[in-house]
């Protein structure tokens, strides 16, 4: 089974429209943690948002928040006020615990295309 | 703000020949990964490295790939034998401590094209 399910292959928005990419998971482990990483077309990826299976309130950072839903496994990512630099690939990713956290498991991806 | 910086970006190389991806981890960082993404798909895990030893590694780390830390700043990923398939980009990062909230740095990637 997937560990990481990112159903949204593309998604396409207009500028300053708020998104929200799709994430849910599958763990047994009580603990552990959700990233989203941006990967540009340049390639790189960069850590947008973290979000701990313990954390009581959904994180915030800048534009980016995360819809956390523990009891459906789901860990969206909001983005508000989209601009055309949010273009990129978005992917979600859990390190469980019971395995000594020491691997980010990734989904698929989602491709967001901001159009002005 | 420190980074984790990769060497060479791009690299080609025939079918068969070794190659060995270079990468330089944030300084006090203390656990170094490899990750590979084939064009199009999702990145994947390859190995984790802790006190100059593999502390983890995935299925597709197979006998062709070997991780060194040669000296206190490289950390290097050999492929032997390449194959058309091992085309990909190769992601090193670091992390300071080990733990759920851990962000890992990743580098900017090489990618690598087998010919």
């Amino acid at each position: 089974a997937q560990k990481i399910t990112q159903t949204q292959p593309g998604m396409f928005v207009q500028e300053k429209e708020a998104v929200t990419l799709d994430c849910t998971y599958d763990t047994s482990d009580p603990s552990y943690g959700l990233f989203w990483y941006k990967q540009p077309s340049s390639g790189e990826m960069i850590f947008l948002i973290y979000q701990g299976s313990y954390d009581q309130q959904n994180a915030t950072e800048g534009r980016y928040s995360l819809n956390f839903q523990k009891a459906r496994k789901s860990a969206n990512l909001v983005i508000s006020a989209s601009q055309l630099g949010d273009s990129a690939m978005y992917f979600c990713a859990m390190r469980e615990d019971y395995q000594g956290a020491q691997k980010l498991v990734f989904g698929q991806g989602t491709r967001l295309t901001i159009n002005p | 703000e420190p980074e984790v910086t990769q060497t060479p970006s791009h690299q080609v190389t025939q079918m068969g020949q070794e190659v060995i991806l270079r990468c330089v981890p944030i300084s006090n960082h203390l656990y170094f990964y490899w990750y590979r993404q084939i064009l199009g798909q999702k990145v994947e895990f390859l190995v984790s490295f802790y006190n100059n030893e593999i502390s983890e590694k995935s299925e597709i780390f197979d006998d062709q790939f070997s991780v060194e830390r040669p000296d206190g700043s490289n950390f290097t990923l050999k492929i032997r034998s390449t194959k058309l398939e091992d085309s990909a980009m190769y992601f090193c990062a670091s992390s300071e401590v080990l733990g759920i909230n851990t962000e890992a740095f990743f580098g900017q990637g090489t990618r690598l094209t087998v010919v």
